[in-house]
């Protein structure tokens, strides 16, 4: 992805509760991936999840799916059954042209117990 | 489990000096990324090395930034001299392959403060 844009800089969600973080992107490739990190602090930067455009079937891992809206151009996480060890800062994230991976700004998530 | 290293994670240093950062990546990962990321943003790719080759550099300022990866394995971030904006988070990240279906694995992090 040449952009990654994610417009929501902070959110928060009540522990069990559910929650999405949005990501839109740009890129003129025909196929590409996307992915969603997640950052907890003071600790290293993880992959949460992956999805490839070509596949319709958005991904999901354990409570953690993504809403990919190919033609929008936009590529949400949800997390289900929010823990507090999902606080931290998420990233949304893609491969431009030359094999660089594109961040976003981020969203810091804070769940509440 | 296998883990990107990194040293120091903390580093305070005056401007006009120099600093290096250092980076084991997982063993067998043939490329390895250095980001840097200013608080609050997300990382932006400063270089990437394929074994010891520098793949992409563009985003390097190389008038007082160096990097390398002797013998494709550890590696070196080194800024002569520093200054007040490079302040931020150092972070190396490595994959076995190159590819834009490939998940990077990050270490900790350095963080630069320069005063």
């Amino acid at each position: 992805a040449q952009t990654v844009t994610q417009s929501q800089p902070e959110m928060s969600v009540q522990e069990a509760e559910t929650v999405t973080l949005s990501c839109t992107y740009d890129t003129s490739e025909n196929n590409y991936y996307l992915f969603w990190y997640k950052q907890p602090p003071s600790r290293q930067m993880i992959l949460v999840i992956r999805q490839e455009a070509y596949k319709q079937q958005n991904a999901t891992e354990n409570r953690f799916s993504v809403n990919f809206q190919k033609a929008a151009k936009s590529f949400s996480l949800k997390i289900s059954d929010s823990q507090l060890g999902d606080t931290a800062m998420y990233f949304c994230a893609g491969y431009n042209a030359g094999n660089m991976l594109t961040f976003g700004g981020g969203t810091r998530l804070m769940v509440k117990p | 489990e296998a883990e990107v290293a990194q040293s120091p994670r903390y580093k305070i240093t005056e401007k006009s000096q120099a600093v290096a950062f250092w980076c084991d990546p997982i063993s067998g990962h043939a490329t390895l990324y250095w980001y840097r990321q200013i608080l609050g943003q997300g990382p932006e790719l400063l270089v990437q090395f394929q074994d010891e080759s520098v793949v992409d550099d563009s985003q390097l300022p190389k008038d007082r930034f160096s990097a390398e990866r002797l013998k494709g394995v550890d590696s070196t971030l080194k800024i002569q001299p520093a200054e007040l904006g490079d302040s931020a988070m150092y972070l190396c990240a490595s994959s076995p392959l190159s590819g834009i279906y490939n998940e990077q694995f990050f270490g900790p992090g350095t963080r630069l403060t320069v005063l």
